[in-house]
C-alpha cells in the first residue's frame, strides 16, 4: 500500500521556471492538501480539495495553482517560480471532508529555486 | 487570530526522562486537536488526536496529551524518552469542519542525550 507519493523528491530550478510537483493517493481520499514548510514557521497550508473537480486556497495560495480532474491525483503547479518559494512541500490527504479524519503525509518534495 | 503556538523551539532532554511538549492554541471554540511527529527527511505521522470526551488521551509510541480547555493548551508527554524519539513536533488544529483547514504550529525539535 504505497498510501501518499509525491514526486520529485527534489528539484532546482531557476527564477521564472514552471514546474508541477505531483501528488497521488491510492486510499480513495476525498481530501488532499499542498502544504509547505519553512523554518520556524510550521507547515502551512497552500491549496486543499475536498474532492474531484473542487478546490479552494489555503493560507498562502499565491504563485501556486491546482486541479483535481481525478481522485487520486492532486498536482501542485508553481507559474513562474520565485526564490521565495524555495521549500519542503508537503502533499496530504484524508477519509471524508470532516475534522475527524488525520492527515496522510507524503515524504515531501525539496525544491530550491535559485 | 486564530493560531497553534508552540513556545519551544529547541528542546534537549537525557534518555530515560521524561518528556513534556508545550502547544497552546487560540480559538473562540475547542478546536479538534493532533499531534504529529516528523522524523528527518520524512513525512508527519499521526501520533494523537483529541477530539471531544476523555481530556487525556493515549497516542502511539508512548506519547499521551491532555486537553485543558481552562489553559487553552494541548501537551505531549511521555514517561522515558527514547533515542529513537529524537524527532520534530507539531501540535495541530482544526479551523472549520467545513473547510477542512489544518493550522500547525512552528513545531518543536526534540534532542535526546544519551
Amino acid at each position: 500500500n504505497a498510501g501518499v507519493t509525491q514526486t520529485p523528491k527534489f528539484q532546482v530550478l531557476k527564477t521564472g521556471q514552471s514546474m508541477t510537483l505531483q501528488c497521488a493517493q491510492d486510499m480513495n481520499h476525498e481530501y488532499m492538501s499542498w502544504y509547505r514548510q519553512d523554518p520556524g514557521m510550521g507547515l502551512r497550508l497552500i491549496h486543499y480539495s475536498v474532492g474531484a473537480g473542487i478546490t479552494d486556497q489555503g493560507e498562502v495560495p499565491n504563485g501556486y495553482n491546482v486541479s483535481r480532474s481525478t481522485t487520486e491525483d492532486f498536482p501542485l503547479r508553481l507559474l513562474s517560480a520565485a526564490p521565495s518559494q524555495t521549500s519542503v512541500y508537503f502533499c496530504a490527504s484524508s477519509s471524508g471532508t470532516g475534522m475527524y479524519q488525520p492527515q496522510h503525509f507524503g515524504d515531501g518534495t525539496r525544491l530550491s529555486i535559485l | 487570530a486564530q493560531s497553534v503556538t508552540q513556545p519551544d523551539i529547541h528542546i534537549t532532554v537525557s534518555e530515560g526522562a521524561s518528556l513534556e511538549l508545550r502547544c497552546n492554541y487560540s480559538y473562540g471554540a475547542t478546536p479538534y486537536l493532533f499531534w504529529y511527529v516528523q522524523s528527518p527527511g520524512q513525512g508527519l505521522q499521526l501520533l494523537l488526536k483529541y477530539f471531544s470526551g476523555d481530556t487525556l488521551v493515549q497516542g502511539i509510541k508512548g506519547f499521551e496529551a491532555e486537553f485543558k480547555r481552562s489553559q487553552s493548551s494541548f501537551n505531549l508527554r511521555k514517561p522515558s524518552v527514547h533515542w529513537s524519539d529524537a524527532a520534530e513536533y507539531f501540535c495541530a488544529a482544526w479551523v472549520s469542519s467545513n473547510t477542512g483547514k489544518l493550522i500547525f504550529g512552528q513545531g518543536t525539535t526534540l534532542q535526546v542525550k544519551p
